[in-house]
């Protein structure tokens, strides 16, 4: 079974430019998030989708990100434009279940660095 | 305060000491996962468990659900041990994650 797959793995970026990460779930996994991980924290959600539909993006700071799973599988976040503050890794994760609990399954990872 | 704390924060050992990180979690969970992190690398789970003990290798993670605890040993440590470990509860699809313990095994 492939893992989550996430491009590119390093980005480096000057503030006020865009940036792009893409993720792809494990095959037949409904729920997708996207986490944000600043040095020596935990992760942080930004956003969570059933399928194509977002079920929480209360974190997600909607000036400047957005995210999309327009088909229910693989999914964009965007950064535009880009902060100081949004050096970090953003991880991206799936889970099988559709409403329970279930193994969750992280992706390498997108380090972002803002110049 | 977070939902799930994690200690310690830091944790260095000899190789071969028996290793211990604790998790306090204070919501409703319906599992609880430990998950290791390497420097540069991505997660990887290592236990879910909603009761009682798990076992895998030299690792092992136990669950008591009344005092809302869990812990994760390592024994017969090693260097490749080295790594953050991080506590996560879940409600349904909603995760709760610990802030990581940073292990380094010295040799």
């Amino acid at each position: 079974e492939a893992g989550v797959a996430q491009s590119p793995r390093y980005k480096i970026i000057e503030k006020r430019q865009s940036v792009a990460f893409w993720c792809n779930p494990i095959s037949g996994h409904a729920t997708l998030y996207w986490y944000q991980q600043i040095l020596g924290q935990g992760p942080k959600l930004l956003i969570q989708f059933q399928n194509n539909g977002v079920v929480d993006d209360s974190q997600l700071p909607k000036d400047r990100f957005s995210a999309e799973r327009l088909k229910g599988v693989d999914s964009t976040l965007k950064i535009q434009p880009a902060k100081l503050e949004d050096s970090a890794v953003y991880l991206c994760a799936s889970i099988r279940a559709g409403g329970g609990a279930g193994e969750l399954f992280f992706g390498e990872g997108s380090r972002l660095t803002v110049l | 305060k977070n939902e799930v704390e994690q200690s310690p924060q830091n944790l260095t050992a000899q190789e071969g000491e028996f290793i211990t990180i604790n998790c306090s979690y204070s919501v409703g969970i319906s599992a609880l996962h430990w998950l290791q992190q390497h420097p540069g690398g991505g997660i990887v789970s290592l236990f879910m468990l909603s009761s009682g003990k798990k076992k895998h290798g030299r690792l092992i993670a136990t669950i008591n659900i009344q005092e809302k605890h869990s812990s994760l040993h390592i024994t017969a440590s090693h260097p490749r041990d080295s790594a953050v470990y991080i506590c996560a509860g879940n409600t349904g699809n909603q995760f709760y994650f610990g802030t990581g313990t940073s292990l380094t095994v010295i040799p």
